[in-house]
């Protein structure tokens, strides 16, 4: 089976540019996560989908980053304008879906490493 | 809301021994779970273990233990017979209605 696909693998930027994250979920996984991992830190939620409808997003910095996941499969993440303080690693991954009385488990894709310079 | 403390930043062993991870976290949900996780160089999360907060018994997955403290909020990882490839970052997690809350980890070298 495969596991979540994400791309680029690593990004440099200039602060003020725009940059994209895209990611594959493991195929029939409803739910698909955004992290961002900052140097030093344990991940940090960003946005949560079930299939293509928002869960959670009270953590993205909503005058910067916006995502979306059309179709409910592939999600695309994106910063514009970039900030130094951007610079992290880009979680993606994806678990089965929402279950009311058990934990579905999330399997993590390889990460971007944005790098705003 | 939640969150997860690991008070070690850095641990250290010989290949072969035993080493325990720390983790305390707080929250007011009664129904949760608790995860470890590992982060090689790669950057890829890998799950080790998994514990239910209803379950009275600590979870074990091969040379992975846990010792689970509900009433202490304490949720430490054993690692015995430890090899080269151990070598990791150590997430602790706590998941509560689908949202998982990382602590910020512990780097784990497994010296030969």
């Amino acid at each position: 089976e495969a596991g979540v696909a994400q791309s680029p693998r690593y990004k440099i930027i200039e602060k003020r540019q725009s940059v994209a994250f895209w990611c594959n979920p493991i195929s029939g996984h409803a739910t698909l996560y955004w992290y961002q991992q900052i140097l030093g830190q344990g991940p940090k939620l960003l946005i949560q989908f079930q299939n293509n409808g928002v869960v959670d997003d009270s953590q993205l910095p909503k005058d910067r980053f916006s995502a979306e996941r059309l179709k409910g499969v592939d999600s695309t993440l994106k910063i514009q304008p970039a900030k130094l303080e951007d610079s992290a690693v880009y979680l993606c991954a994806s678990s089965l879906g929402l279950a009311a009385r058990s934990y579905n488990e999330q399997f993590f894709g390889p990460g971007t490493r944005l790098t705003v310079l | 809301a939640q969150t997860v403390t690991q008070s070690q930043p850095e641990m250290s062993v010989q290949e072969a021994e035993t080493v325990t991870l720390s983790c305390t976290y707080d929250t007011s949900e009664s129904n949760y779970y608790l995860f470890w996780y590992k982060q090689p160089p790669s950057r890829q999360m890998i799950l080790v273990i998994r514990q239910e907060a209803y379950k009275q018994q600590n979870a074990t997955e091969n040379r992975f233990s846990v010792n689970f403290q509900k009433a202490a909020k304490s949720f430490s990882l054993k690692i015995s017979d430890s090899q080269l490839g151990d070598t990791a970052m150590y997430f602790c997690a706590f998941g509560g209605a689908q949202k998982l809350v990382f602590g910020q980890g512990t780097r784990l070298t497994i010296n030969p």
